[in-house]
């Protein structure tokens, strides 16, 4: 299958910094979407992304689609604790209708 | 109840045993999913289900089998399972395959945990 790699791995910042993370796959995707998933819970869509360029923001969080169509990149401002959590990236192409995810980015903030 | 409700939440059984997973949507989807979750692995697409017909089998062994009587309800059949099948459970689900953009997010459940032993 596709592989999606994600980047950093994990994170540790201090309450009010801002995160960036960034996903970058082989192949072109049409579609990109970002997950949050909260310790013991399943994945929450946070932002979905669906053309080159786009920049797509929900509250805190903003998203964008790489011009290349190959990434998209997860900026958190003013972090709080509740930000605590593991970020997904998942992406589609222009064949079939499966999604493929990124290994995460577990983030921790600390108060 | 709304969303996506996965029973039971955690799951422990012998390589013997035979046990099921469900799982239910009350969002008016007609796409549902089955992925496994392992730790510090992508997610792991096993089976799609639209409009209750199976559209794809991600070459899943047989000893999980799953049944998709309407399009509110999913389960995941176990039977004769490996330690390493032990992982997080999820299901989603979607409007349906063939929809337009805004259709494209899943609605994921919280997840079965399965622990074989």
């Amino acid at each position: 299958g596709q592989q999606l790699n994600q980047s950093p791995q994990s994170m540790f910042i201090q309450e009010g910094e801002d995160v960036s993370m960034n996903c970058t796959s082989s192949s072109i995707f049409n579609t990109w979407l970002w997950y949050k998933q909260d310790p013991g819970e399943g994945p929450v869509l946070l932002i979905a992304l669906y053309k080159a360029g786009e920049l797509t923001s929900n509250g805190r969080l903003t998203a964008q689609f790489g011009i290349t169509r190959k990434d998209s990149f997860l900026n958190i401002s003013a972090s709080i604790p509740s930000d605590v959590g593991i970020y997904f990236c998942a992406g589609r192409g222009n064949t079939g209708n499966q999604f493929y995810f990124g290994t995460g980015t577990s983030l921790t903030v600390i108060p | 109840e709304t969303g996506v409700t996965q029973t039971p939440r955690h799951l422990v059984m012998g390589m013997t045993n035979k046990k099921s997973l469900k799982c239910e949507q009350h969002l008016g989807h007609n796409a549902m999913y089955w992925y496994k979750q392992s730790a510090k692995k992508p997610l792991e697409l096993m089976f799609v289900y639209n409009f209750k017909e199976q559209t794809e089998n991600n070459s899943v062994p047989s000893r999980f089998s799953p049944e998709c009587p309407n399009s509110s309800h999913l389960f995941l059949h176990l039977h004769t399972l490996q330690p390493e099948d032990s992982a997080l459970y999820l299901c989603a689900s979607s409007q349906d395959l063939n929809r337009g953009p805004a259709n494209y997010g899943y609605t994921f459940g919280s997840g079965t945990r399965l622990t074989v032993v």
